[in-house]
């Protein structure tokens, strides 16, 4: 059975203040490592997708690794704007199709 | 433009009573979802469509139901036999099953 485990459960940071946000997890074949950013009451909003250890993205102050146990979601010079809960989630093999969300990290970023 | 519409954005329902949620797509992918959200919690798998007309249950099946009928919509039943489905319910789709999701404004689900 797939499983994601996220930490810590809630973030808060200075503006400015660079942090990392912990995904680990178990598959049978990662097909897929996907984050999200989901804002109070609204739907998760795709980040990035990871597929291979080693792989690395970036979009503005954020930026996505991943290894064979884990992923990190680095967040450089947060600003307020950056505030909201991120989802971590994993697609393998053996469940095809469906994705396993961890419970998520909680930011929180003060002016 | 294209999304994901979920309908309504608020519904109440007094116990013992069916309540279905609806999601439309034009985005035309193969493949919808269905999730749970609980508050401090992630997403929980309900059902899931790779093609029309067919579907699968998923993590917490139990009391909910789905129809296929046509590729851009995949209504949620939320049935009497549901103990506990107070919750924030979410809509997905994506192209193909390996990629990334894209999910719907969320319709949020109170039992009175």
């Amino acid at each position: 059975e797939d499983q994601v485990t996220q930490s810590p459960e809630a973030l808060r940071l200075q503006e400015g203040e660079s942090s990392s946000l912990n995904c680990s997890y178990t598959v049978s074949g990662l097909r897929g490592l996907f984050w999200y950013r989901q804002d109070p009451g609204k739907g998760p909003e795709f980040l990035f997708t990871l597929y291979s250890a080693g792989e690395e993205k970036e979009k503005e102050r954020l930026k996505a690794t991943l290894t064979k146990k884990e992923s990190f979601l680095h967040i450089t010079a947060p600003k307020p704007e950056d505030s909201a809960t991120y989802l971590c989630a994993v697609q393998g093999e053996t469940n095809a199709g469906k994705s396993t969300f961890g419970d998520g990290t909680t930011l929180t970023v003060k002016p | 433009d294209g999304g994901i519409t979920q309908s309504p954005k608020y519904l109440f329902r007094k116990e013992g009573q069916n309540v279905t949620l609806s999601c439309e797509q034009n985005l035309n992918h193969d493949a919808m979802y269905w999730y749970r959200q609980d508050p401090g919690q992630g997403l929980r798998l309900i059902y899931y469509s790779q093609i029309v007309n067919d579907f699968q249950k998923g993590d917490i099946a139990e009391g909910y139901s789905v129809s296929r009928e046509k590729k851009e919509s995949f209504p949620l039943t939320v049935t009497s036999a549901q103990k506990n489905p107070t919750a924030f319910y979410l809509c997905a789709s994506n192209e193909r099953r390996d990629n990334e999701q894209f999910f719907g404004p969320g319709t949020r689900l109170t039992v009175l």
